[in-house]
Order: structure tokens, then sequence, then C-alpha cells
């Protein structure tokens, strides 16, 4: 079993909507966790940190589940320049280790 | 503000030529890690050092080697290049454990074999 697992999507919304992505993580000793986005043959770049209580960062909100083992992204009013791909990652229970999931894809269409 | 530098950005080597990726970070970050990533498979962690002085295995370190060389620079080598390795690597940096921060990344090496 994967230690992340993601819907690879794609995921094809209209400009101004609302998507969601989930995220499950196999570890429940899982300490740290984040999304990342990453562009057509870019770096990964963090998107935002997850904290227990769940948090926003303007159209982002990241949610975290630890009974059910997962993380959620929902992003509001989606713009053109959302569309890239989103990782899910959980850091390991020493802190050592960063598991990645394979990546949801998100076009945002005019 | 350089984050993390990878060098070269692109290669292009023939099978069984060796060569090495050089990574340096100025973030003072403690963990560097080596990744691969291929078209639908994601990122998948070749090794990694934890600290200073230390490396270990991930999850596809066949044909590979690293060397920390101090806390700024982690290399990566391929002493005998196969066609399996053509991939992106990224390098990339966090703080050491605990601390709950997340990892940074180089812009990436796109290594062709044939």
């Amino acid at each position: 079993r994967k230690e992340v697992e993601q819907d690879p999507g794609p995921f094809n919304v209209p400009e101004g909507a609302t998507v969601a992505f989930n995220c499950t993580y196999s570890n429940s000793a899982s300490q740290s966790f984040f999304w990342y986005r990453q562009d057509c043959r870019k770096e990964p770049k963090l998107l935002m940190s997850v904290y227990s209580s769940g948090n926003e960062d303007g159209r982002f909100t990241a949610q975290l589940n630890r009974a059910s083992q997962y993380i959620s992204l929902l992003i509001r009013d989606s713009k053109l320049s959302d569309s890239a791909t989103y990782l899910c990652v959980v850091n390991s229970y020493n802190f050592n280790k960063f598991y990645f999931g394979s990546g949801t894809k998100l076009n945002v269409k005019p | 503000n350089a984050g993390v530098t990878q060098t070269p950005k692109f290669q292009v080597l023939k099978t069984g030529q060796s060569m090495t990726l050089q990574c340096a970070q100025d973030m003072n970050h403690n963990s560097m890690y080596w990744y691969r990533q291929d078209p639908g498979m994601g990122l998948r962690l070749i090794y990694y050092s934890a600290s200073e002085g230390t490396t270990d295995k991930g999850e596809v370190p066949n044909g590979y080697n690293v060397s920390r060389l101090n806390k700024r620079e982690f290399s990566l080598r391929l002493e005998s290049a196969a066609p399996s390795q053509t991939s992106v690597y990224f390098c990339a940096s966090s703080e050491y454990g605990g601390s709950n921060q997340p990892q940074h990344f180089g812009d990436g090496t796109r290594l062709s074999i044939l």
C-alpha cells in the first residue's frame, strides 16, 4: 500500500468554481502535512502547511482528519492560474522522510 | 535568496558514462534529499541525508551514490548511466526532526541518457 494516495484527476472546472481534493495517508503516526503545487516541468512549491485545526490562506483551505487519515484542499473562486498539479505530502513520524502523493491535476477553463 | 541550487540544469549522457549532480542550499538546513520524477510516477526518494555526516537509502537507490560534502552540499553520482535513469532530478532541503517544516526544492536537473 502506498504511503500517500491521491486521485490523479484531471479535475476540469470553469473559472470561478470551487474544487476540492482529498488525499489519504497510511501511517497513523505521521506528524506533519503539506500541500505543494507543481507546474509543468517545474519544481514543487509549497502551497500551504496543514494544521490540525484546519487553516486558510486566501482562496485556499486545508483540513486534516486524523481519525480517517486524510487531508483535503479546497480552492474557491478558481483562477486560470490555479491550473497545476497539486501534491499531497506527509512527513514521517521521525521527520526524516517526506512521502509524496502522485498528484492531482487541475485544469481551470475560461 | 538562492535557496536550493542545482547544477547542471540539463545534461545528455551516453550509456555507461558517469556524472555527478550538484546541490547546494543556503538556508542552514540540516536535512537534504534527492528525488527523481518520471511521468505518471510522482516523486521518488533516491537518497537522503538527515544531517551532516549521515546518508540513507530511499525508495530507489540502485545505480546511485551520494555524498554529503558539508552542511550546504549534497551530491548525487551516477557511476554508469543507464537509459532507465533518464528523468528529472530534484534536490530538496528541510529543517531536521521535530520542526514541522516543509521541504524546499531546487529547480531540477533534466537528465537524458542515450
